[in-house]
């Protein structure tokens, strides 16, 4: 099954630009969605299709896909966007097709 | 407002079964197909079933295939889950999410907590 590698965390100053990366065999050839869970929370889902934003994410938010990493970049990191990350793909080359998520990654804003 | 709301959850023996429903409102539900991902707490996410708009195919993750049937009601706005010989590793929150047009989860609810236990 296709595995999806994501480091478990990150830290970063308020202000600072925070990239959380997302491994897996030829990621560049599908798209990717990352998705935001606060404590408590169900997650939100933050870029769709490689780089695009859902209607009320921030501009600060940003995401890329190449090669075999898919990368979310949030600049000007705020307090607010402490939390997990998690990437996500469907992975179609199986039947059936499944959708996979990485492990996610806690983001903490010192 | 697009909502989805999950009920059902609860404490369950091992062996026993368990149906849990997901209620929306505020989109045409009939217009999107509809999944299950649940995360045991404190941990990643975990994708779990999913329906298209008609019903007319489902999936399931491999490691769970044979215990549960996923189903909806369009006329009730309504997606359920039926899960069977629950064991204590299905001990998760079990969130109802819906499908974006590039495969991804665009609405999520807030999930209902299952607990396996005797």
């Amino acid at each position: 099954s296709y595995e999806l590698t994501q480091p478990p965390s990150v830290s970063i100053y308020p202000g600072q630009t925070a990239s959380i990366f997302c491994s897996g065999d030829k990621l560049g050839d599908r798209f990717v969605a990352w998705y935001h869970q606060k404590a408590g929370q169900s997650p939100a889902l933050v870029i769709y299709q490689d780089s695009k934003r859902p209607s009320g994410i921030p501009e600060r938010f940003s995401g890329s896909n190449s090669g075999n990493t898919a990368t979310l970049t949030i600049s000007g990191t705020q307090a607010m966007d402490e939390g997990s990350y998690y990437c996500q793909m469907w992975d179609s080359s199986t039947s059936p097709p499944a959708w996979v998520f990485g492990g996610g990654t806690t983001l903490t804003v010192l | 407002e697009e909502e989805l709301v999950e009920s059902g959850g609860g404490l369950a023996q091992p062996g026993t079964s368990l149906r849990l429903s997901c209620t929306a409102s505020g989109f045409v539900f009939g217009d999107h197909a509809m999944h299950w991902v649940r995360q045991v707490p404190g941990k990643g996410l975990e994708w779990v079933s999913s329906i298209t708009r008609n019903s007319g195919v489902t999936n399931y993750a491999d490691s769970l295939r044979g215990r549960l049937t996923i189903s909806r009601d369009n006329a009730k706005n309504s997606l359920y889950l039926h899960m069977r010989s629950l064991r204590p590793e299905d001990t998760a929150f079990y969130f109802c999410a819906r499908e974006g047009i590039y495969r991804d989860f665009n609405l999520w609810g807030r999930g209902t907590l299952v607990t396996v236990s005797s």
